[in-house]
């Protein structure tokens, strides 16, 4: 399996519930990011991680909770979501140091009730 | 406020003719430009970038010219094919570092 891979890609959730997204790369990336695309919105970043620690955080509300246990795999955890929430999370690597190539994943859509 | 921006959210070209996509930055710290494309239900993917030393990278059909006096960058398609119609985004970084901003995207639909 190659690139980047991220699971599930269609999620409905209650804004009482708690969920995660995952990313995972085999690219042999260094630093790994989550990005939010709503509707009629530029992709905005959320977080950015380079070997495995925290570089980036753009004032992202606390319901949202990364986690990068190695520099394969990330999580988006999610709780106590609200509607405008909804959107396409999508998740990116790279070198840690390139020129600014992201490879994305697919994307998870993410519904919130 | 946007710093990147793309102000046509959709462009219709006939196959074969010159697809051009623009986009406009505020913020002169950027030295590095990037377009990707995405088609639907995929991500984004990369497709042509510009250091700012340049003015001009061309890769096949795929040009794309930087003008930083006047913070502006286009990317050319030319010949226009069916199979590029997507929605394309174009993005920014400073110190050629990976904290990229992105414009809202142009979507473009080559027409047979």
């Amino acid at each position: 399996e190659t690139g980047v891979t991220q699971t599930p890609r269609h999620l409905v959730m209650g804004m009482t519930n708690k969920k995660s997204l995952k990313c995972e790369q085999h690219l042999g990336h260094n630093a790994m990011y989550w990005y939010k695309q709503s509707a009629k919105k530029p992709l905005e970043l959320m977080f950015v991680y380079s070997l495995e620690e925290r570089v980036e955080n753009n004032s992202v509300p606390s319901r949202f909770s990364p986690e990068c246990p190695n520099s394969s795999h990330l999580f988006l955890h999610l709780h106590t979501l609200q509607p405008e929430d909804s959107a396409l999370y999508l998740c990116a690597s790279s070198h840690a140091a390139n020129t600014g190539e992201l490879f994305f994943g697919e994307g998870s859509r993410l519904t919130v009730l | 406020d946007q710093q990147v921006k793309q102000n046509s959210p959709s462009l219709s070209v006939q196959e074969g003719r010159i697809s051009i996509l623009n986009c406009d930055y505020t913020n002169s710290m950027f030295d590095y430009f990037l377009w990707y494309k995405k088609y639907p239900a995929e991500g984004p993917t990369f497709l042509i970038s510009i250091s700012s030393i340049k003015d001009k990278n061309e890769d096949g059909r795929f040009t794309v010219f930087l003008n930083k006096s006047a913070k502006h960058l286009s990317l050319h398609i030319v010949p226009s094919q069916p199979g590029d119609s997507a929605v394309y985004f174009c993005a920014a970084s400073g110190n050629a570092g990976n904290m990229l901003t992105f414009g809202g995207g142009t979507r473009l639909m080559v027409k047979p």
